[in-house]
């Protein structure tokens, strides 16, 4: 049974460029989480979305960053314009439910802004 | 708001020592508290978990219990190993909310 799946890794982006990153979650989990870790320091939780909507957005930057789950495929987090700034690790968690369900997290996506 | 402080990293111990990392959180009502381990390259893994107070978590020699009257998480292990050695991060999650409010990790190394 597969874990939360993210790819890519590793990205390379210069700035101004765009970054997009996806998440696949756990086979019968219908609850994305994404979470921003910068260097030396603990995951800042960005948005919560299930299946075609957006729950909680309220740790997401009010511009250049979006987050979608739809009906079909991975959830996608798109930087616009990426900045020095967005270099971080950025992490996908999903759970089958909310509540008491544990969140499993995938292996992150490095970015790196040249 | 919500909020978790860990000790400060890193910490370095021999194998067979025992281990404490300090976990104190601030947060309204009751949160679930959790311990997350990330190894090297890797995403985060739960590790234990307690959801009121007294609980204790344990998993893998690992165990932690919710304090309510010290607001605190601490981790204990009687007896590291060195594949014990990873980031530990302290998390909580408020009832009726789904994030998770993360500490900002201790580094364990533990050598042979």
């Amino acid at each position: 049974n597969a874990g939360v799946m993210q790819n890519p890794r590793h990205l390379v982006r210069r700035r101004g460029q765009e970054a997009r990153l996806r998440c696949s979650p756990m086979k019968g989990h219908s609850h994305v989480y994404w979470y921003r870790q910068l260097p030396e320091e603990g995951l800042k939780f960005m948005v919560y979305l299930q299946k075609e909507n957006i729950i909680d957005e309220s740790g997401m930057p009010k511009e250049r960053f979006s987050a979608e789950f739809p009906k079909e495929g991975p959830s996608i987090l798109r930087i616009q314009q990426v900045v020095r700034g967005d270099s971080a690790a950025y992490f996908c968690a999903s759970s089958p439910g909310p509540g008491n369900q544990p969140q499993h997290f995938g292996d992150g996506t490095r970015l790196s802004i040249l | 708001g919500n909020s978790v402080t860990q000790m400060e990293g890193p910490v370095t111990l021999s194998e067979e020592a025992f281990l404490t990392i300090n976990c104190t959180y601030t947060a309204t009502g009751y949160p679930s508290l959790f311990w997350y381990v990330q190894y090297p390259g890797e995403g985060l893994q739960l590790l234990l978990k307690a959801t009121k107070a007294d609980d204790k978590g344990s998993n893998k020699g690992f165990e932690a219990t919710y304090r309510k009257e010290t607001t605190s998480f601490h981790l204990e292990k009687g007896s590291v190993q060195v594949s014990d050695s990873a980031v530990y991060f302290c998390a909580l999650k408020q009832g009726g909310s789904e994030k998770l409010v993360f500490g900002k990790g201790t580094k364990l190394t533990v050598n042979p």
